[in-house]
Parts: C-alpha cells; sequence; structure tokens
C-alpha cells in the first residue's frame, strides 16, 4: 500500500529565503507526482506535476525534483513571500487508471514578514 | 477559478437530516471525484466517477451516497450522518478517466460540513 509522507508538518521561516519542502513515498512504481498548494478553508490548487520519467519542473520561483528510486520528492521556494504561506501537499498517482492521487498529510508554511 | 464549483460552501446538519453535496465543473472533463479531508489525515478519495460510471468506491459507508447524471455535475447524498463524518469535502475533475501522465486533477474550494 502506497504511503506518502511530509516533513516536517510545519514550518516558519522570515521572508526572502529560500527553502525546500520533502515529500516521501514507499512505492517507487508511480506514473506522477504532484504538488498542490491549499490555502485556509479552500480547495488544492495545482502547483507542478512531474511524470515519473522526468527529474524536476519548474514554474517561477518553484521548482520540484524527483527522486523515484529513493522515493523522495522536493519542491524549492525561492525569495519566499508572505503570499506563499498555505500548507503544501505531495500527491502521487498509482494506478494507470481512473486517476487515484494518494496525499501526504502537508506541511504548513507560514513566511513571516 | 479553478472551473469547478461545489455548494453550499459550509452545511451544518444533525445526525437524522438528509442533505447534498453539489459539485460542477465547466472544464468539458470526463471524470470526477469526491474526497474527504478531515483534520489531521491526508485526502482520502471517496469515489470516482469516469464518463458518468462509477469506477471507484473506495470502502466508503453507505450512509454517503454519490450521483453523478451528467459528466458536468456530481452530487454526494448524505443521510445519518455521524459527528466522526465533519470535514471538507472536495470536489475534482480530469479531462479523461485514464488520463495521460501529465495531466492534472482540478479542485473545488469544498464544502465545510459540520454534523451535530
Amino acid at each position: 500500500k502506497q504511503e506518502v509522507t511530509q516533513i516536517p508538518a510545519a514550518l516558519s521561516v522570515p521572508e526572502g529565503e529560500n527553502l525546500v519542502l520533502n515529500c516521501s513515498f514507499t512505492d517507487s512504481a508511480i506514473y506522477n507526482l504532484q504538488w498542490f498548494r491549499q490555502d485556509p478553508g479552500k480547495g488544492l490548487t495545482s502547483l507542478l506535476l512531474i511524470q515519473s520519467s522526468q527529474r524536476e519542473q519548474t514554474s517561477g520561483r518553484l521548482n520540484a525534483s524527483l527522486d523515484k528510486s529513493s522515493g523522495r520528492s522536493t519542491l524549492y521556494i525561492a525569495a519566499s513571500q508572505p503570499g506563499d504561506s498555505a500548507t503544501y501537499l505531495c500527491a502521487v498517482r498509482r494506478d494507470q487508471g481512473a486517476q487515484k492521487l494518494v496525499f501526504g498529510q502537508g506541511t504548513r508554511l507560514t513566511i513571516n514578514p | 477559478e479553478t472551473g469547478v464549483t461545489q455548494t453550499p460552501r459550509h452545511l451544518v446538519m444533525g445526525m437524522t437530516n438528509k442533505k447534498s453535496l453539489k459539485c460542477e465543473q465547466h472544464l468539458g472533463h470526463n471524470a470526477m471525484y469526491w474526497y474527504k479531508q478531515s483534520a489531521k489525515k491526508p485526502l482520502e478519495l471517496m469515489f470516482v466517477y469516469s464518463l458518468e460510471e462509477r469506477v471507484e468506491n473506495n470502502s466508503v459507508p453507505s450512509r454517503f451516497s454519490p450521483e453523478c447524471p451528467n459528466s458536468s455535475h456530481l452530487f454526494l447524498h448524505l443521510h445519518t450522518l455521524q459527528p466522526e463524518d465533519s470535514a471538507l469535502y472536495l470536489c475534482a475533475s480530469s479531462l479523461r478517466p485514464d488520463g495521460s501522465t501529465n495531466e492534472k486533477l482540478f479542485f473545488g474550494s469544498g464544502t465545510q460540513l459540520s454534523v451535530l
């Protein structure tokens, strides 16, 4: 059974710092991995999707990496801003059939002005 | 705005009530999903509908009853719920039910449900 773990559960950093969020998964046979952002009481917004054949994806100040063999992914946020404060979740797609994502519990990120 | 709209945003119900959650997607997608997000637990997949046919029931109790009348609408009918069912219920959609590896899920903002 696939399990996804995100450490730390919460992170607080000063504005302007670069930071890394971690995601690990137990079964390396994945089809893709997504990073999502969730604001309090809201739904999820997909940030980056990495296919199983890719090593990384970039969007603006965000860079996500994937190491399937070790079951790890990282989300790098450069020059953090208070607006980046949110919960970040990673999810792996486990099946070739209908999309079924297995989520981690998320990292709650606070950027202090 | 992701193109997936959920109503109501908030719902408070008693254990004997019957209510329904509604989800509508304006993206032309063919697959729709219900997820449950409880405090301090990962998001859990509840149901998957592909082209209006249920393809996944992730061991969800029968007090939750999904309905997908067409590819744009998804309902979750609730009856005789328990307080532990209080959670954020999220709807999502994707273009194809067995989409290519680079396909994303689009989520609605959710319905925050409280069962008293």
